[in-house]
């Protein structure tokens, strides 16, 4: 089982549509968690940490089930703007963490 | 916006040369990474840093090194390049110690062409 596993994607959907993005993770010591985007031939930035509480930046809603061991990430009223791969990222040691292969989303007018 | 430079942007380079990647941050931070990631796969972590005077390896096997003389500069070294290592090379930067307040930045990358 790999360390972090994402939905495989690409997701294709229309402008305002609602998506969401599950991840899984293999190591219950985690204690690190992120969404990162990275568009096309770039380098990832970050989209956003989450907590355990789960937390909201605008229209992107972060979830975390640490007894499942799964994070989501939520977005709303997608824009164009947001077509991008979304990567999971978890700590899996000290000091590393682990990308997922990442989930494609394609946001279409 | 993260400050951390790599360069070059692009290299092309024929078979068995040696080649430095060069990465730099301004930030300060502590910690440091050279991740692997081929097109449309996952990056994959080669080497990271603690600090001045300290390397380790990642979890992928890497035919490359590293140092880490100076807390802003973290180069990475081909001895021999062979086309298997094309691929792009992202560098990155966090303070320590790693938790939900200290993410990843990335630079812009080295994609490397060996031909």
């Amino acid at each position: 089982r790999k360390e972090v596993e994402q939905d495989p994607g690409p997701f294709n959907v229309p402008e305002g549509a609602t998506v969401a993005f599950n991840c899984t993770y293999s190591n219950s010591a985690s204690q690190s968690f992120f969404w990162y985007r990275q568009d096309c031939r770039k380098e990832p930035k970050l989209l956003m940490s989450v907590y355990s509480s789960g937390n909201e930046d605008g229209r992107f809603t972060a979830q975390l089930n640490r007894a499942s061991q799964y994070i989501s990430l939520l977005i709303r009223d997608s824009k164009l703007s947001d077509s991008a791969t979304y990567l999971c990222v978890v700590n899996t040691g000290y000091s590393t963490l682990t990308f997922g292969k990442g989930t494609m989303l394609l946001v279409s007018p | 916006e993260a400050d951390i430079y790599q360069t070059p942007r692009y290299l092309v380079i024929g078979t068995g040369k040696k080649i430095t990647l060069e990465c730099s941050q301004t930030m300060g931070h502590d910690k440091m990474y050279w991740y692997q990631q081929d097109p449309g796969m996952e990056l994959h972590l080669i080497h990271y840093s603690y600090g001045v005077n300290s390397t380790e390896k990642g979890d992928l096997s890497s035919e490359s090194t590293v140092s880490r003389i100076r807390t802003e500069h973290f180069p990475l070294t081909l001895e021999s390049a062979r086309p298997s290592h094309t691929s792009q090379y992202l560098c990155a930067s966090s303070e320590a110690p790693q938790g939900p307040n200290s993410p990843l930045h990335f630079g812009n990358g080295t994609r490397l062409t060996v031909t």
